[in-house]
């Protein structure tokens, strides 16, 4: 069985301070895929990332990046320099690359409060 | 483009009634699926659409679920006999299905409570 665990069930910080959000994953397909959603107070998930387990390199998008460590099997999520606009719930997920059988699997999520 | 989109967007029932929830996936997307977001937790997985058949409804939490696709566009989740324990926000994602794990993308949600 696939598990996602998020740690953190709330985090608050002070505007532009950096914050990460912890993710470890359970799996035992060898290819599988990972996600990160944000869900604003409006509700609507948002799409972030996706990452093939086969692909390690850390990658950054703006004030976003994240760091994906197999041997580990986490892949959390750093935010530099916090606005507010990033208070929201955030959402780690996996989905096995099982073509036919494709469903994601949520951690609880991560509350974030940005604190002006 | 257009997004996911579903509708109602709140529906307030009885228990013992009948819903339907609708969903409209990105056009061209042939992969549609439901999730369930209770309070303060993760979505859950309903069912999984490719095409017009139901490829995996190994989440549906009993035989009062049940989901339809019958163009390979337009989606219904269909719930008989409501309880309160049905209460949640109904979640519809759609995606390529071009091959692994193609991204998922989210509507808006319907919030279903059942009083």
């Amino acid at each position: 069985a696939q598990k996602v665990t998020q740690a953190q069930t709330e985090i608050s910080v002070v505007e532009k301070e950096d914050v990460t959000l912890d993710c470890v994953y359970e799996t035992r397909d060898t290819t599988y895929y990972l996600f990160w959603y944000k869900q604003p107070p409006s509700g609507e998930l948002v799409f972030l990332i996706r990452r093939n387990s086969f692909d390690e390199q850390n990658e950054i998008s703006g004030r976003y990046s994240w760091n994906f460590q197999k041997s580990t099997s986490s892949f959390n999520f750093t935010i530099t320099a916090s606005q507010v606009v990033d208070s929201a719930v955030y959402f780690c997920a996996l989905d096995g690359a099982n073509f036919g059988n494709e469903k994601l699997t949520f951690g609880t999520g991560t509350r974030l409060t940005i604190i002006p | 483009g257009a997004g996911v989109s579903q509708t109602p967007s709140n529906k307030v029932t009885e228990k013992g009634k009948y819903v339907e929830l609708r969903c409209d996936p990105i056009s061209g997307h042939t992969a549609l699926y439901w999730y369930r977001q209770s309070l303060g937790q993760g979505p859950e997985f309903l069912i999984y659409f490719q095409g017009t058949g139901a490829a995996d409804d190994s989440g549906l939490p009993n035989d009062r679920f049940f989901a339809v696709r019958p163009e390979g566009s337009v989606s219904t989740l269909k719930i008989q006999r409501t309880e309160r324990g049905d209460s949640a926000v109904y979640l519809c994602a759609s995606s390529f299905n071009r091959g692994e794990a193609d991204t998922q993308y989210f509507g808006p949600g319907t919030r279903l409570t059942v009083l």
